[in-house]
């Protein structure tokens, strides 16, 4: 079991660009979810995900698109991304919302 | 709207002094309370959750839903848990709130 694995760790963009982050996890959870950790502001809520084909969006939505088209994956797009959006971004799966099993993080800088 | 407040950015303790670490939160109904922690270099994870009342490396928390609070404790702190903690509510649904973060730090 590779368990929630997220690619890529590291990303460096310039303002404007867009991307997608990826989010795979093999142990067959309905429940997927995206978070962002900030200095002082802890994990914030992206988006979120209670099963294939539903999506709803979270504590700091704008900026970021989600789909879900499969049990498995879960990525995070960035339409155009700015400065504000510098963090580090968490995928998160669970059986429901309680318990996640965290990746390893994504280090994206928007210069 | 559910709200966790830890107040603590940095707790520093020295190895084997007692280790408090303050949870407060804000919610209507019935929550759920977790802690979870990530060790330097390792991923977040679970460390308990108040519906087990469980011990995990010697850490308890007890949810007081009169002072809204449910913070984590340890008789003696050791050098291995230093790391990130966060406190995190549910109101059983599927969104998970966190705290800020408290980062504890054991000195020798």
């Amino acid at each position: 079991n590779a368990g929630v694995t997220q690619t890529p760790k590291f990303q460096v963009l310039k303002t404007g660009q867009s991307m997608t982050l990826q989010c795979a996890q093999d142990m067959n959870h309905e429940y997927m979810s995206w978070y962002r950790q900030d200095p002082g502001m802890g994990l914030r809520l992206i988006h979120y995900s209670v099963g294939a084909g539903i999506t709803d969006q979270g504590e700091v939505p704008n900026g970021y698109n989600v789909s879900r088209s499969t049990t498995e994956d879960f990525p995070l797009r960035l339409l155009s991304a700015a400065p504000s959006q510098t963090s580090v971004y968490f995928c998160a799966s669970s059986w429901s919302g309680e318990k996640l099993f965290f990746g390893s993080g994504t280090q994206l800088s928007v210069l | 709207a559910q709200r966790v407040t830890q107040p603590e950015k940095l707790l520093s303790v020295f190895k084997g002094a007692p280790v408090e670490l303050k949870c407060n939160y804000s919610y209507s109904g019935s929550p759920e309370l977790f802690w979870y922690v990530q060790y330097s270099r390792q991923r977040l994870q679970l460390l308990l959750r108040h519906i087990s009342r469980e011990s995990i490396k010697g850490f308890t928390a007890d949810l007081n839903k009169g002072e809204t609070s449910f913070h984590l404790k340890k008789p003696f702190a050791q050098e291995e848990d230093s790391a990130m903690y966060y406190c995190a509510l549910t109101g059983g649904g599927n969104k998970l709130t966190f705290g800020t973060g408290t980062q504890l730090k054991v000195e020798l």
